[in-house]
C-alpha cells in the first residue's frame, strides 16, 4: 500500500516568488494534515481537513498561507508570497479517523533566498 | 496553549547500550504516540498509546502511557547504529478533534 505522496521533495526560491505544495494521502484516509517542521523543532500543525473541510486552521497565517482539498483526496498548499522566514520542511499526514495515528509523507523541504 | 517537554534533548551513546527518553505535558493527553525522523524523511510511527497506564512493545521499542496522562517515555533496548535518528513523542486530546502536538525530539546517536 502506498504512503503518503508528497511533491515537490525540494523547493529553492526567491522571496516575494509563490510556492506550492501537493499532497496525495493514504487511500480511504479521510483527515489530511499540514504541517511546517523549522530546522530542530518538532512538526507544528498549521491545517487539518475532514474530507474537504479544513476543521483546524488557526495556526495557518492567512495572509499568505492558503490550502485547498477539493474532492476530499489530495491537497495543496501554497504561499504567496514566500518570505525567508518560511524556509521549513513541509510536512503533509493523513489518518484513517480523526482520533487515529498520523502517517507522515516525506515532506516537502523549502528554501526561500 | 499545550507544551510538550521532550528530554534529553540528545543521546551519545555506545552500540549495545539501553535508551531512554521521556515527554512530560501541561495538560492531559488522549493519546501518546512516538515517532522516528531520519534526515531528509517525515516521522515514522513507533509506537501509539491509548490508555493511561498503557505498557506497549515494538520489538526493542517500549513505550508508555504515564497515570498521570501527562507524561511519556520510551526505551529502546540494545541499541544497534540504525537506531540513529531523532525521535520524537506527540500527544492528542478532545478525542481527535485536534491535531498532534509534538516535542522538540531527542537526537540519538550511537558510536560503535
Amino acid at each position: 500500500e502506498a504512503g503518503v505522496v508528497q511533491s515537490p521533495r525540494y523547493k529553492i526560491i526567491e522571496k516575494k516568488q509563490p510556492v506550492a505544495f501537493w499532497c496525495n494521502p493514504i487511500s480511504g484516509h479521510n483527515t489530511l494534515y499540514w504541517y511546517r517542521q523549522n530546522l530542530g523543532q518538532g512538526p507544528e500543525l498549521l491545517i487539518r481537513y475532514e474530507n474537504e473541510e479544513a476543521v483546524d486552521d488557526s495556526q495557518l497565517p492567512k495572509d499568505r498561507f492558503s490550502a485547498e482539498r477539493l474532492k476530499g483526496v489530495d491537497s495543496t498548499l501554497k504561499i504567496q508570497p514566500a518570505e525567508l522566514g518560511d524556509s521549513a520542511v513541509y510536512l503533509c499526514a493523513s489518518s484513517l479517523t480523526p482520533g487515529s495515528p498520523l502517517f507522515f509523507g516525506e515532506g516537502s523541504r523549502l528554501t526561500v533566498l | 496553549g499545550q507544551q510538550l517537554n521532550q528530554s534529553p534533548q540528545s543521546m551519545f551513546i555506545q552500540e549495545g547500550e539501553d535508551v531512554s527518553m521521556n515527554c512530560t505535558s501541561s495538560s492531559i493527553f488522549n493519546t501518546w504516540l512516538w515517532y522516528k525522523q531520519d534526515p531528509g524523511e517525515g516521522p515514522v510511527l513507533l509506537i501509539a498509546l491509548y490508555k493511561a497506564g498503557e505498557l506497549t512493545s515494538n520489538g526493542r521499542l517500549t513505550a508508555q502511557f504515564g497515570i498521570t496522562r501527562k507524561d511519556s517515555f520510551l526505551n529502546i533496548s540494545a541499541s544497534i547504529p540504525s537506531d540513529v535518528g531523532i525521535y520524537f513523542c506527540a500527544g492528542q486530546s478532545g478525542g481527535g478533534a485536534d491535531g498532534l502536538t509534538f516535542g522538540k525530539g531527542t537526537h540519538l546517536i550511537i558510536q560503535p
